[in-house]
């Protein structure tokens, strides 16, 4: 049972460009979720959460966007740099101690 | 420590034997989580502590898992009889605060990769 899904596996964007990333999540007593990114031999690093009291938060170029009814969030990232390529998990919180993450999304910034 | 540290980073063993995973989390972090990630999935929750106490180990798939914090910093992931299903990414976080989790933002070790062969 995925109760966090990222269903594009990968995403490939030009720098300079937006990129959006997607995740849908199944239970609506989440309440907290969270961005992280991971590059290849490194742990996550939290990059941005939002509360769900809220549908937008924004920290420099990226932004998240919190759609409550359709149980979907989403990532913007504008412009789009070769550092970030990396994978993106999305994460949620039921307001418990732990995460539940997504499969990830490889994004890659190309010249 | 700077930040969480986790050893060994790469471990190989055989099939049937007694593995430990370390991690050292970030000093003055009472809580402690440990997270799976298989190939192409994402990190897959285990076990939390909050201070030397397990708070939460419904995550463990199975008995041959078992964690312990005894003096609330170190912790340690020991598996036994291990089984090439166990490969992975064993991943290590550490926060300040655990509830209210508004408040709580994991800081991840670099993992310990398990292969069993």
């Amino acid at each position: 049972d995925q109760q966090v899904k990222q269903n594009s596996p990968s995403l490939s964007v030009q720098e300079g460009r937006i990129s959006i990333l997607n995740c849908d999540y199944t239970n609506s007593m989440f309440d907290y979720f969270l961005w992280y990114k991971k590059y290849p031999a490194e742990g996550p690093t939290f990059l941005i959460s939002i509360s769900s009291i809220k549908d937008k938060n924004e920290d420099g170029r990226f932004t998240v966007f919190l759609n409550k009814s359709a149980k979907h969030l989403s990532l913007h990232i504008v412009p789009s740099q070769p550092g970030d390529s990396a994978v993106y998990f999305c994460a949620a919180s039921p307001n418990t101690d732990k995460l539940i993450f997504g499969t990830g999304t490889r994004l890659q910034v190309f010249p | 420590g700077a930040g969480v540290s986790q050893t060994p980073s790469n471990k190989v063993t055989e099939k049937g034997k007694y593995v430990e995973l370390r991690c050292d989390p970030i000093s003055g972090h009472t809580a402690l989580y440990w997270y799976r990630q298989s190939l192409g999935q994402g990190p897959e929750f285990l076990i939390y502590f909050q201070g030397t106490g397990a708070a939460d180990d419904s995550g463990l798939p199975n008995d041959r898992f078992f964690a312990v914090r005894p003096e609330g910093s170190v912790s340690t992931l020991k598996i036994q009889r291990t089984e090439r299903g166990d490969s992975a990414v064993y991943l290590c976080a550490s926060s300040s605060t655990g509830l209210p989790f508004q408040a709580n933002v994991l800081t991840f070790g670099a993992g310990s990769r398990l292969t069993v062969l």
